[in-house]
């Protein structure tokens, strides 16, 4: 069965540093082809891409987003690591980690989503 | 970059009803195009893939065509566990997701 969960901080200010961290089982991501993404989704709006790391340590962003954000994976411990800085209200959102098996493809399996909201 | 513009942003219909949702791209992205169903409180869930395919377990009552920039989701009998906000999204290029619709039982 290929589960992921997100952990996180619930809560951080602004201009901090977000890490946030998937955790995911059921699949290998040095097995070709598997990718893990970060989405986010502000309360009550869409869902928004955010970054993509694949099996060959290929790393993908968002264009608007990618100057604030890094991802990196450790296959052993079966994580994936997304930072932001310079956090702002305006990045309160649940933020998900998902699963694609085919590089750029469809998101087959979601973790269950963390909420984060930036306030001081 | 590419633009998804998704229609309507909310809909209210009947059990028993035809539903359709449209998704357009504002260029060609051939069938590189899936589906989501985003219940509240809840992560999305996968239903359509490769504009057409349905994803295994996921009931036939759900559909989708179109290819290019034109795209098309389709209930073919509402049944109120429907109830959700449905999402397209492209990946041509980096992913992008479409605005949303919320279906709502009238």
């Amino acid at each position: 069965q290929v589960t992921l969960r997100e952990s996180g901080p619930a809560l951080v200010k602004p201009t901090q540093t977000l890490t946030l961290t998937c955790t995911f089982s059921g699949f290998s991501l040095s097995t070709s082809g598997m990718c893990v993404s970060w989405i986010r989704q502000p309360p009550g709006k869409a869902l928004e891409w955010l970054a993509l790391i694949d099996w060959d340590d290929d790393k993908y962003y968002s264009t608007s987003l990618k100057t604030r954000l890094t991802i990196s994976k450790d296959t052993s411990k079966n994580q994936v690591v997304l930072t932001m800085t310079n956090m702002d209200p305006v990045d309160t959102a649940t933020y998900y980690c998902a699963r694609t098996t085919s590089g750029f493809h469809a998101f087959d399996i979601w973790g269950q989503g963390t909420m984060v909201t930036v306030s001081s | 970059d590419i633009q998804m513009t998704q229609s309507p942003s909310s809909l209210s219909a009947s059990v028993g009803d035809r539903v359709t949702i449209t998704c357009q791209a504002s260029q060609d992205i051939s069938n590189y195009l899936n589906w989501y169903q985003q219940k509240p409180g809840k992560a999305p869930k996968l239903l359509i893939y490769d504009a057409s395919n349905l994803e295994t377990g996921v009931p036939s009552r759900f559909s989708g065509s179109g290819s290019g920039t034109d795209f098309t989701f389709t209930i073919s009998s509402l049944q109120p566990e429907d109830i959700a906000t449905y999402y397209c999204q492209q990946y041509d290029n980096l992913p992008l997701f479409g605005q949303g619709t919320k279906l709502e039982i009238k």
